[in-house]
């Protein structure tokens, strides 16, 4: 069974600073997607940035990038130039490929707050 | 714009009292699903549906019924609720095929408490 950790529950930052949140995941299926999204304090669930297992590059949004090291079983998200807008909950997930139910496994959540 | 749509946004109902949270997307995914989102618990999958027809059980399907008549909507179906199926619920699409790493896409949520 897949499993995703996010070992920060709440991360803080400075307004236009970088930061980085950690995601590190388990599966034994080769063929895998991650994903991270951003729920604010409104409830919604806002998908951001995904990575395929198979991608040979890491996956840049905007001010969002994710840095995959297959290896160590890792993808964590990095948020460049923080705004205020930024804190919420983030969360990273994780879904098989071709052949399985497509369910996203999500990890306990980052809590970012941005601070002016 | 190419959207989920959940309604209601918020609810407040009784136990006992049959309700229906409805699912719309206009993207013409063939996969929608169904999560619920519990303090403590994360995120969990009710229901889901490969496409038009086809459905089936998630992690936590007991107390929840779906159908998918139509491509575009996914509607969750509380026959019987209960105060334990209180919770932010969340209807999510994606489409399959091409590349097996496609994203889903969320409604905004349907708050529920059953009293």
């Amino acid at each position: 069974a897949q499993k995703i950790t996010q070992t920060q529950p709440g991360m803080f930052v400075q307004e236009k600073e970088a930061v980085t949140l950690d995601c590190t995941y388990d599966t034994s299926d080769p063929s895998y997607g991650l994903f991270w999204y951003k729920q604010p304090s409104s409830g919604e669930m806002i998908f951001l940035i995904y990575q395929g297992s198979y991608d040979q590059q890491n996956a840049t949004e905007g001010r969002y990038s994710l840095n995959f090291q297959k290896a160590r079983k890792s993808a964590n998200l990095v948020i460049s130039a923080s705004q205020l807008g930024d804190s919420a909950m983030y969360f990273c997930a994780m879904s098989l490929g071709e052949g399985s139910n497509y369910k996203l496994t999500f990890g306990k959540g980052t809590l970012l707050t941005v601070n002016p | 714009e190419a959207q989920v749509t959940q309604n209601p946004r918020y609810l407040i109902t009784v136990t006992g009292k049959k309700l229906t949270v409805t699912c719309s997307q206009n993207m013409n995914h063939e996969y929608m699903s169904w999560y619920r989102q519990d303090p403590g618990l994360g995120l969990r999958q009710i229901y889901y549906s490969m496409n038009v027809e086809v459905t089936d059980k998630g992690d936590v399907p007991e107390g929840y019924k779906v159908s998918r008549k139509e491509k575009r909507n996914f509607p969750l179906i509380l026959e019987s609720p209960s105060p334990n199926q209180t919770s932010l619920y969340f209807c999510a699409s994606r489409r399959q095929g091409l590349n097996s790493n496609q994203p889903q896409h969320f409604g905004d949520g349907t708050r529920l408490s059953i009293l």
